[in-house]
């Protein structure tokens, strides 16, 4: 069964420091993942996704994630936070085992906070 | 924007009680999903209909029902209210052309 941990549910870093929110995936087959922000009281807007093309996947707003199969991972970075990023980050990997049926199994999440 | 609208942005409702949620989605998109995310947690998968027939289902109980109408637009009906249904409910909806869903705003919906 497909899974995906998000290894940390916090983190905190400076304006204008590098971010970057892990993720671990479990997936019996290649695996479509993505990453999904979702601000306060708002709905979940898609970053990036990866479906078997390239290993880095560039995204909006200058995120990036690198799918690494040795690892299972698919950690998601950016090289400068801005306040505006300040959001609930998860990442989903696409349970696509029964033809048909497009089912997102989320992570648990993790909060980006931004210091000023 | 995503094109996915849902409605009531927010809802309170008396345990027992029966509610419906509607979201509508893109023309084309004859792909809608469901899911349930409770504060402080990622969103569940309630369950998913493509071309208004009901394809895949999560654990949730048979009082968690849906339909899907040709003009793209859908619904979620839970019957016999409970406090632990409070939770915020996102639509998501997909094309023929797409690998990624597109996520409405949500509806919080509160159980008291």
């Amino acid at each position: 069964a497909q899974s995906v941990t998000q290894l940390d549910s916090h983190v905190s870093v400076s304006e204008g420091t590098p971010v970057l929110l892990r993720c671990n995936y479990s997936s019996s087959y290649s695996p479509s993942l993505f990453w999904y922000v979702q601000h306060p009281n708002k709905g979940l807007q898609l970053l990036l996704k990866y479906t078997s093309a390239a290993t880095l996947v560039k995204g909006i707003n200058g995120f990036e994630a690198e799918f690494k199969k040795s690892e299972t991972s698919f950690h998601l970075t950016k090289p400068s936070a801005h306040m505006s990023d300040a959001a609930e980050y998860f990442c989903v990997v696409s349970d696509d085992s029964i033809s048909g049926t497009y089912k997102y199994i989320f992570g648990t999440g993790t909060r980006l906070k931004v210091l000023a | 924007e995503t094109g996915v609208t849902q409605s009531p942005t927010h809802l309170i409702k008396t345990r027992g009680q029966q509610v419906t949620l509607r979201c509508s989605s893109q023309s084309g998109h004859n792909t809608v999903s469901w899911y349930q995310q409770a504060l402080g947690q990622g969103p569940q998968f309630i369950f998913q209909y493509y071309r208004e027939e009901e394809n895949g289902r999560g654990n949730f109980p048979p009082r968690f029902s849906g339909l899907q109408f040709p003009n793209y637009s859908s619904e979620l009906n839970v019957n016999a209210l409970e406090l632990d249904d409070s939770a915020l409910y996102l639509c998501a909806s997909r094309g023929p052309a797409n690998t990624e869903a597109f996520f409405g705003q949500g509806t919080r919906l509160t159980v008291v």
